[in-house]
């Protein structure tokens, strides 16, 4: 069965870096999503990405916040400048047709702060 | 803002009966609800989702029930196994948008 595949499954990175979370929707996907959680909180929205640009963001995605396709296959999401808060579990999403909303997810970075 | 809540942060029921998880939403403007599944260290599962021209919709061994009126959603999990053992998220979508909002999660546990 195919599914969105997210690398790393966990990163740690020091307050201040930039980190990049890669994910690879499923192939025939048209829409792509990144959510995050912290822990034992709710599952938030952060973008979804359509036809090379972002066609929704929520407040959280910030300026420090920006997703990229930069070739057919992976789909990133660059955090410039990390803060504590950014600590959290980052799933990738897709979904294969412009009126399906029902999206997959993968299984996560989580991505810790120090 | 406007956002999706669950009535019940765990639910522990026996292997083998039915369970009930129950959501409830205050958008009004939402017209599309989804059931995901979360295991531990997982990402969300979709279970089921239903539009909301519909008030039931059947999966295998699941049911969604959507009463606007009182704007409630509820997953029904029949011969409940200990494999269902999870966090169940429900999830809506705002007519016209791609994000969806996600509620705080039901913890399921199936005793055997």
């Amino acid at each position: 069965e195919p599914e969105v595949t997210q690398t790393p499954s966990h990163q740690v990175t020091q307050m201040g870096q930039e980190v990049i979370l890669r994910c690879v929707p499923i192939s025939n996907h048209l829409y792509f999503y990144w959510y995050r959680q912290i822990l034992g909180q709710k599952v938030e929205f952060l973008v979804s990405f359509y036809n090379n640009e972002i066609s929704e963001k929520s407040e959280i995605f910030d300026d420090q916040f920006s997703v990229e396709r930069p070739d057919g296959s992976n789909f990133t999401l660059k955090i410039r400048s990390t803060k504590l808060e950014d600590s959290a579990m980052y799933f990738c999403a897709s979904t294969q047709l412009t009126t399906e909303i029902g999206a997959f997810f993968g299984q996560g970075t989580r991505l810790t702060v120090v | 803002g406007e956002s999706v809540g669950l009535h019940l942060p765990t639910l522990s029921v026996q292997e083998g009966d039915n369970s009930i998880i129950n959501c409830a939403y205050s958008n009004s403007a939402s017209d599309y609800f989804i059931w995901y599944k979360q295991e531990s260290g997982k990402g969300p599962q979709f279970i089921i989702d239903i539009r909301s021209n519909m008030d039931k919709r059947q999966g295998q061994r699941v049911t969604v029930l959507l009463n606007k009126t009182v704007k409630h959603l509820s997953l029904q999990i029949a011969a409940t196994q200990p494999g269902d053992s999870a966090v169940y998220f429900c999830a809506e979508r705002e007519t016209g948008r791609r994000a969806l909002t996600f509620g705080s999660g039901t913890r399921l546990q199936v005793q055997p």
